[in-house]
């Protein structure tokens, strides 16, 4: 079966230090992976989304940026971490191919930017 | 542009009972739909999906009603329990390979 990791599952940060999330799955090849970020009592908005390594679409201006070094590895980072970021952070994978499928969550990342 | 709302932020249903949340979207059509759980410090969990050539889908405990006339997409959760408490979204797929979600629905379970 395939799982969804993300680490570190909560993280306080000063405004202008970096920022590295990492997101791995297990059980699967080649999928498609993306970044969300979730707003306290908001919804999901899509960071970054990936169909293969190295490939790496941005959704939104950001302060943020995302890669893909292997298969089954995603990592969202930040050169200098603003107050703005802080949020709950969401790595989703699914299949490639298929057009239209589902999307299957990690746990999450808490980042509190103080 | 596409878009997924939802018609109200909070639901309180009566332990037993059953609940209906409900999702809108406008403009393009969806090939896809599927209703995400999530609860409190926890990711998305994925509850039922429907495709734009069905307009009903059952599971265990939930059904999925999809009424593509009046472009809107409804979740039924039968003789709910305290575990079904939680913030339930809906999401689209308009044909981009990526998923639009709405708002999400705060579901209270009263004991």
């Amino acid at each position: 079966s395939q799982t969804i990791h993300q680490w570190p599952a909560t993280l306080v940060q000063p405004v202008g230090s970096p920022l590295s999330l990492e997101c791995t799955v297990e059980g699967t090849s080649n999928p498609n992976l993306y970044w969300y970020r979730q707003a306290a009592g908001r919804g999901l908005q899509l960071l970054f989304y990936s169909v293969g390594i190295g490939q790496i679409s941005s959704e939104v201006p950001q302060n943020l940026s995302a890669s893909r070094p292997q298969d089954r590895q995603f990592i969202l980072s930040s050169k200098k971490l603003l107050l703005s970021d802080s949020g709950f952070y969401l790595c989703a994978w699914s299949v490639a191919g298929l057009g239209t499928d589902t999307q299957y969550f990690g746990p999450g990342t808490r980042l509190t930017v103080l | 542009g596409e878009s997924v709302g939802l018609h109200l932020p909070t639901l309180s249903v009566q332990e037993g009972d059953n609940s209906i949340i409900n999702c809108a979207y406008s403009n393009s059509a969806s090939d896809y739909f599927i209703w995400y759980k999530q609860e409190s410090g926890k990711g998305p969990q994925f509850i039922i999906d429907i495709r734009s050539n069905m307009d009903k889908r059952q599971g265990q405990r939930v059904t999925v009603l999809l009424n593509k006339t009046v472009k809107h997409l409804s979740l039924q959760i039968a003789a709910t329990q305290p575990g079904d408490s939680a913030v339930y979204f809906c999401a689209g797929d308009f044909g981009n390979e990526k998923l639009t979600f709405g708002t999400g629905t705060r579901l209270t379970i009263i004991p």
